[in-house]
């Protein structure tokens, strides 16, 4: 299977850590990006090559993967963090696929 | 600087098919894959494939595989997706996508997004 599975959903406090996962088979064998996507606009990529950030993205974020599984963390974690999060597979010789999504609250 | 800008709202039949246009400027448009990706009203993004702008070679999501073709016009800068026999679970926002020349990997470039509403 391609599929990318997230948790749907994590809750979170003003200035605690979030941390979203993204599991799927072979996708060691990957790298994995990260996107943020607001409401009505498009993904910004937040994570590339795993665990490098974009000019631009705060270092409050940041990325991590061993094995099947991805890991995106927000530490000291804001309101205008909240928002939806997908992970993304990048391998040329295989299909892009997306995580399933997450949806972060900030409580 | 980087612009990529997409054909307007389309309402389609059951049955027909959706012809989506990409017009790429601000870089030369044979240096760099354009993706497509959709994204249905209140869920997750899906990835619909690619298409090597230089060669015209694509790589399909095997969900789409026999239903999208992509293709494109060197001379216009321009890339295109259609997908035939649509139904109503194809009414999504359907976006073109370029990954950065800075990075390994991810998209930094992104259309507008075109909106296809299959509806009777």
């Amino acid at each position: 299977s391609s599929e990318l599975t997230q948790p749907p959903s994590v809750s979170v406090s003003p200035g605690q850590t979030a941390s979203i996962t993204c599991s799927g088979d072979k996708l060691g064998d990957k790298y994995v990006c990260w996107y943020q996507q607001r409401p009505g606009q498009y993904p910004v990529l937040v994570i590339y090559e795993d665990k490098k950030r974009p000019s631009g993205i705060p270092e409050r974020f940041s990325g991590s993967h061993s094995g099947n599984t991805a890991t995106l963390t927000i530490s000291g974690t804001q309101a205008l963090d909240e928002a939806d999060y997908y992970c993304q597979a990048w391998d040329s010789s295989s299909p892009y696929v997306f995580g399933t999504g997450t949806k972060v609250t900030v409580l | 600087q980087v612009q990529l800008v997409q054909s307007g709202t389309e309402v389609k039949k059951p049955g027909a098919s959706a012809k989506i246009s990409c017009k790429a400027s601000g870089y030369t448009f044979t240096g760099y894959y354009i993706h497509w990706i959709r994204q249905a009203p209140g869920e997750g993004l899906e990835w619909m494939g690619w298409i090597n702008t230089y060669s015209g070679g694509t790589k399909y999501a095997q969900k789409f595989q026999g239903r999208v073709t992509m293709t494109r016009d060197t001379s216009m800068s321009t890339a295109y997706m259609e997908l035939k026999r649509v139904t109503s679970d194809d009414t999504a926002v359907y976006s073109c996508a370029r990954e950065s020349s800075e990075y390994t990997s991810g998209y930094v470039h992104w259309g507008q997004g075109t909106l296809i509403t299959v509806s009777p």
